[in-house]
C-alpha cells in the first residue's frame, strides 16, 4: 500500500485568489489521480497526472483552473486558481495499487468566501 | 445516459446483524468494481476488488458480489459492529485507464 499526505490539510481562501495543493506518496508511482469531493457529494476524478506529460483533464475542468504539476514519480501539485465560493470542496489525490486498487490521500479542505 | 446509483437514504441496523448495500449501474461495461468506506473528513479506503469474471469475493467480515447481467453489485457486512459506521461507495472502471467512476455512496449505521 502507499502513503499519502496533502498540504495544506485546509484553508480558507478569498474570492479571486489561487491555492497550491500538495500530494506526497511515500513511493514511486507512475500515476496520480486529482479528484473533487463538493458537500455531501461523491468524488468527481479532475484529472489524471502522470510523470513526464501533460495532465488528462476531465470534461468539464480544464487547465486555466486546475493546473497540475508532476515534477517526479513521488510528487504532484493542483492550483486551484481564480478561486469563487462554488470552488469549496475537499480535494484528493490518489494512487493506482499494484491490483488496480487506490490509495487516497486525507484530502485538503478548501473553503472560498 | 451513464449513471451509478447507490442508495442514497442511510442504512441503519442492530449490531450484530448483516448490512447490505446495493450498487446499480447502467451503460457501463466495467472491467473491475471496488468497493471503498470513507469516514468524515478522511479519504476513501480501499476495501475489495471484484472483476467482471467473478461472482464473489469475501474478505473477513466484508463479502461482494457482481452480477454483469443484473449490473449491480453487492456489498454485505456479516456480524456488523458499530465501528462499521461510515459511507461505502462503489466505483468502477471503465477502460484501461484506472480511472474510477464512483457512486454517490449509503451512509451506514450500526447501532450498538
Amino acid at each position: 500500500s502507499a502513503v499519502i499526505s496533502q498540504k495544506p490539510s485546509r484553508d480558507i481562501c478569498q474570492r479571486g485568489t489561487s491555492l497550491t495543493i500538495q500530494c506526497q506518496v511515500d513511493s514511486q508511482v507512475t500515476m496520480m489521480f486529482w479528484y473533487r469531493q463538493q458537500p455531501g457529494q461523491s468524488l468527481t476524478l479532475i484529472a489524471t497526472a502522470n510523470q513526464g506529460s501533460e495532465a488528462t483533464y476531465e470534461s468539464g475542468f480544464v487547465i486555466d483552473k486546475f493546473p497540475i504539476s508532476r515534477p517526479n514519480l513521488t510528487f504532484s501539485t493542483l492550483t486551484v486558481s481564480n478561486m469563487s465560493p462554488e470552488d469549496s470542496s475537499i480535494y484528493l489525490c490518489s494512487v493506482v495499487g499494484t491490483s488496480y486498487e487506490q490509495y487516497f490521500g486525507p484530502g485538503t479542505r478548501l473553503t472560498v468566501t | 445516459s451513464q449513471k451509478i446509483e447507490q442508495n442514497s437514504e442511510a442504512l441503519n441496523i442492530q449490531e450484530g446483524k448483516t448490512a447490505t448495500l446495493t450498487c446499480n449501474y447502467t451503460n457501463y461495461s466495467p472491467a473491475y468494481l471496488q468497493w471503498y468506506r470513507q469516514d468524515p473528513g478522511r479519504g476513501p479506503v480501499f476495501l475489495l476488488l471484484i472483476r467482471e469474471n467473478e461472482k464473489e469475493k469475501r474478505k473477513e467480515r466484508l463479502k461482494v458480489t457482481f452480477d454483469t447481467t443484473l449490473k449491480q453489485s453487492l456489498f454485505h457486512i456479516t456480524a456488523s459492529q458499530p465501528a462499521d459506521s461510515a459511507t461505502y461507495l462503489c466505483a468502477l472502471v471503465s477502460d484501461s485507464s484506472y480511472k474510477l467512476i464512483f457512486g454517490s455512496g449509503t451512509r451506514l449505521l450500526v447501532r450498538p
